[in-house]
């Protein structure tokens, strides 16, 4: 079975410092993973996804991740992290086989996601 | 804006009534998730449909139900309502199978 681990559940950082969040995913054949952001009273919106080719994504937001195999990881990180970014942040893995297949049935697993607090 | 929308935004209810919450999928997307978050649970797959025909069902009870309408719109039907019911519940709808757009979400509170 496919499963997401966010360690952090809070992160707490200063404006304009760098920010990684972790997220190391469990599946056995090749994943397809994404990043996703809820702000406050808010949906989740797709920051970055990865599904083949370059290992490092680029996303919105000035947001990247890069997809390392052989730790199972998908870390997400930013330079400059701005006020605006506080939010919570959620990984998500899914069968790279199913991705783009009109109609299919895609499970998404999410982790439990990360918030992140930036303070002046 | 996702072009999800959701409706109502916020639901406050007694415990053993039933309710119905919308929505309606981007324009052109036939696949529409329901997801329930809650604060103990995380994010939850509750069902998928695929142009009104269910594809998959993950965590959902067996006091909720939903369907797909043909103008592809969904609806989540959720009755004999506990305190524990009470969440935020979101739709998602894609083209393919990847990438989900979220709409808003119902805020779903029983008293």
């Amino acid at each position: 079975a496919q499963s997401v681990t966010q360690p952090d559940i809070h992160i707490t950082v200063s404006e304009g410092a760098s920010l990684e969040l972790r997220c190391n995913y469990s599946y056995g054949a090749t994943p397809y993973l994404f990043w996703y952001v809820q702000s406050p009273g808010q949906g989740l919106q797709l920051l970055l996804k990865y599904f083949s080719g370059d290992t490092l994504v680029q996303g919105i937001k000035g947001f990247e991740a890069e997809f390392k195999r052989s730790q199972s990881s998908f870390n997400l990180r930013k330079p400059s992290v701005h006020w605006s970014d506080a939010a919570e942040y959620f990984c998500a893995v899914g069968a790279a086989w199913a991705a783009s297949w009109v109609g299919g049935y895609q499970k998404v697993t999410f982790g439990t996601g990360t918030k992140l607090q930036v303070i002046p | 804006d996702s072009g999800v929308t959701q409706t109502p935004k916020h639901l406050i209810t007694a415990t053993g009534q039933r309710v119905t919450l919308r929505c309606s999928p981007r324009s052109g997307d036939l696949s529409v998730y329901w997801y329930q978050q809650s604060l103990d649970q995380g994010l939850q797959f509750l069902i998928q449909y695929y142009n009104g025909e269910e594809r998959a069902k993950g965590n959902i009870l067996e006091r909720f139900s939903a369907q797909q309408f043909p103008d592809l719109h969904s609806e989540l039907n959720l009755s004999s309502l506990e305190l524990g019911d009470s969440a935020l519940y979101f739709c998602a709808s894609s083209v393919a199978s990847d990438e989900q757009f979220f709409g808003p979400g119902t805020r779903l509170t029983v008293l």
